[in-house]
């Protein structure tokens, strides 16, 4: 899998937008980027993946560019429960079999502050 | 997520004894695995199972085993517990796809200290 670079540390004002970058350079065709975040010490929990497009749901966007080299997640309206190690993780997919490994590395601590 | 539960929460143990960490999930999914956390290290597998007869070490296997007793149970156990087992650790499942997406989904883990 693509190793993935994070920013150590980010602030956000609750309320505003929390961008969040990650680097992935060396990513493959038929990689996905994932995000999930851990509220400390709870189980991860999954936000949003893409593989080229960008995507939205009920918790976050995901701006992934042209070249797929690097992407960014938003929190449109960041809240005090935000505050979590964010990670980013590039992974191929898994069919049938085969099993699509996922590698948490350091991740960004994201504090939201009143 | 409240679909996949994690017993115990908390256990702190001696070294040497046998000790099982359980998870169960009503998601449906025939996907289960086993991960554990250190500070500093991220998340590192430990064991994955595709359904109830499948099992697959994963990363760090050494000094566990498990059991996947039915779709929606997957045990974890330490035969003989060392204090560098002490950490988090965390059951999560996916489903199944014939596509290329599994999305795993954890539990709330349980924190395991050996004396």
């Amino acid at each position: 899998d693509a190793k993935t670079t994070q920013p150590p540390s980010m602030d956000c004002a609750e309320g505003r937008a929390a961008n969040l970058p990650c680097n992935h350079s060396t990513i493959s065709g038929n990689e996905y980027v994932y995000w999930y975040r851990q509220i400390h010490s709870q189980g991860p929990q999954y936000i949003i993946h893409g593989l080229k497009n960008n995507e939205t749901n009920e918790m976050a966007s995901l701006i992934i560019t042209e070249d797929r080299k690097s992407s960014t997640l938003i929190l449109p309206h960041a809240t005090l429960r935000d505050t979590a190690v964010y990670y980013c993780i590039v992974r191929v997919g898994a069919g049938g079999t085969s099993y699509g490994k996922l590698t948490f590395g350091q991740g960004t601590i994201l504090t939201v502050h009143p | 997520d409240a679909d996949v539960t994690q017993t115990p929460r908390n256990r702190i143990t001696k070294t040497g004894k046998r000790i099982m960490l359980e998870c169960s999930q009503t998601k449906g999914h025939d996907r289960m695995y086993w991960y554990r956390q250190d500070p500093g290290l991220g998340l590192r597998l430990i064991y994955y199972s595709f359904d109830v007869k499948d099992i697959n070490k994963g990363e760090i296997s050494d000094g566990y085993s498990v059991s996947r007793q039915a779709q929606a149970k997957f045990s974890l156990s330490l035969e003989s517990a060392i204090p560098n087992q002490t950490a988090l650790y965390f059951c999560a499942t996916s489903e199944r796809t014939s596509g290329r997406l599994d999305t795993q989904y954890f539990g709330p883990g349980t924190r395991l200290t050996v004396l």
